[in-house]
């Protein structure tokens, strides 16, 4: 059974607008969580984190939010370019230790010109 | 600083043989990972090192896969023998103490016929 889940294997937006991305997770016990972002032919590369004693953390144009009650955070892109057309993985760990992640499947993002 | 390096980017090979995948993580990193990319699982951890000991291996599918890291700037992952089914990318990734990411090769994209 999958631990970190992204029910939405794609996503399409015109530029400028804003993409959401979501990621539920089920263990209660995961203390810190990751995006990475993964062009094609490359490895994935470190998007922006969040401790779970925080709801948000913005980073430029990145903002995750965690509702902890939820199981649940997401990934905002403000504006969103055509640069960011990509493959976001949402990562969760025990600890913010850089060990034991727990990867979800994958979103698709298509950023339109 | 090179990154992570994984060799070689591509391997085909035929079911039976035997598959070696390399890897040097960031230098002064002290963990290193190995991750399976598949359509139907995702990015899922098959083994870690800490300080050139495995830490957990329980990812490994099976007895076929094996991995090594006989000193802190090289490791291997083997298969033996090979089957259809082990295609995927295989990526490699390192981090360093204290740090809260991880830090991936390019991968490894194994093709067995």
């Amino acid at each position: 059974d999958q631990q970190v889940k992204q029910n939405s294997p794609s996503l399409s937006v015109q530029e400028g607008r804003i993409s959401i991305l979501n990621c539920d997770y089920t263990n209660s016990m995961f203390d810190y969580f990751l995006w990475y972002k993964k062009y094609p032919a490359e490895g994935p590369t470190f998007l922006i984190s969040i401790s779970s004693i925080k709801d948000k953390n913005e980073d430029g144009r990145f903002t995750v939010f965690l509702n902890k009650s939820a199981k649940h955070l997401s990934l905002h892109i403000v504006p969103s370019q055509p640069g960011d057309s990509a493959v976001y993985f949402c990562a969760a760990s025990l600890d913010n230790y850089g060990q034991n992640f727990v990867f979800g499947p994958g979103t698709r993002l298509s950023v339109l010109p | 600083d090179a990154g992570v390096i994984q060799s070689p980017r591509h391997e085909v090979t035929e079911m039976g043989q035997e598959v070696t995948l390399r890897c040097k993580p960031i230098s002064g990193h002290n963990s290193l990972f190995w991750y399976r990319q598949t359509m139907m699982r995702g990015l899922e951890l098959l083994i870690y090192f800490n300080n050139n000991v495995p830490i957990d291996d329980s990812g490994m599918p099976e007895d076929r896969f094996s991995a090594k890291m006989p000193n802190a700037s090289f490791s291997t992952l083997k298969i033996q023998p090979s089957e259809p089914r082990d295609s995927a990318v295989y990526f490699c990734a390192s981090s360093g103490q204290g740090q809260e990411t991880q830090y991936f090769g390019p991968g490894t994209r194994l093709l067995v016929l």
